[in-house]
């Protein structure tokens, strides 16, 4: 089946920085790749996702960029303020057999914004 | 509110025990899937339903079995409950096989 590796598994951040979480997949079929964000004690909610016709999608303070030769795709979250801490799971869609399909998540990365 | 409701939110029980948990889908959404989420782990896909059928399993223990009924409530049933099957148990609905999962508010499981 799909893995799925997500790296780092957490990450600190200044207020106003950067972060970048990456992830890699082992299927190359892989056409679909979404981000969901989970703050404590909530359920995971889809912020961004990108399929694999595009290399890079915005929205707003959030990108992904995809690169399928190499099988990793990225989230980028800029000028990050105090309610982006969460943590941020990767998945990648891949084909389970007999016309279904099935999400694989990475493990995580929680992100802690240093007001 | 993503429209996903689960039951209950949480539950205690002992080793040993049944339990089941269920699932409305969103209005529309033919897929249903469940997830489990230990302390500090991330979301391990057990088993996916559409419109009935089973579509896909993970890695779902032979004690844990699941249905979809004909009106797309699902059901995870968990038997001989042990103490590291404690976790949060997330269900989630999509209106494809392939599509956005909105994920329940979770059924939060303590063994003992």
């Amino acid at each position: 089946g799909e893995n799925v590796e997500q790296h780092p598994s957490t990450l600190s951040v200044q207020e106003g920085d950067s972060a970048v979480i990456k992830c890699t997949y082992s299927d190359s079929a892989s056409n679909y790749f979404p981000w969901y964000k989970q703050e404590l004690g909530k359920r995971p909610q889809l912020i961004i996702d990108i399929r694999s016709n595009v290399g890079e999608k915005k929205d707003q303070r959030i990108a992904v960029t995809l690169n399928k030769t190499a099988k990793h795709f990225s989230l980028h979250i800029t000028e990050t303020q105090p309610e982006d801490s969460a943590v941020y799971f990767c998945a990648a869609k891949f084909d389970s057999g007999a016309g279904s399909y099935q999400l694989t998540f990475g493990k995580g990365t929680k992100l802690s914004v240093i007001p | 509110d993503s429209g996903v409701t689960q039951t209950p939110k949480h539950l205690i029980t002992a080793t040993g025990q049944r339990v089941t948990l269920r699932c409305s889908p969103r209005s529309g959404d033919l897929s249903v899937y469940w997830y489990q989420q230990s302390l500090d782990q991330g979301l391990q896909f057990l088993i996916q339903y559409y419109n009935g059928e089973e579509r896909a399993k993970g890695n779902i223990l032979e004690r844990f079995s699941a249905q979809q009924f004909p009106d797309l409530h699902s059901e995870l049933n968990l038997s001989s409950l042990e103490l590291g099957d404690s976790a949060l148990y997330f269900c989630a609905s999509s209106p494809t096989v392939a599509g956005e999962l909105f994920f329940g508010e979770g059924s939060r499981l303590t063994v003992l």
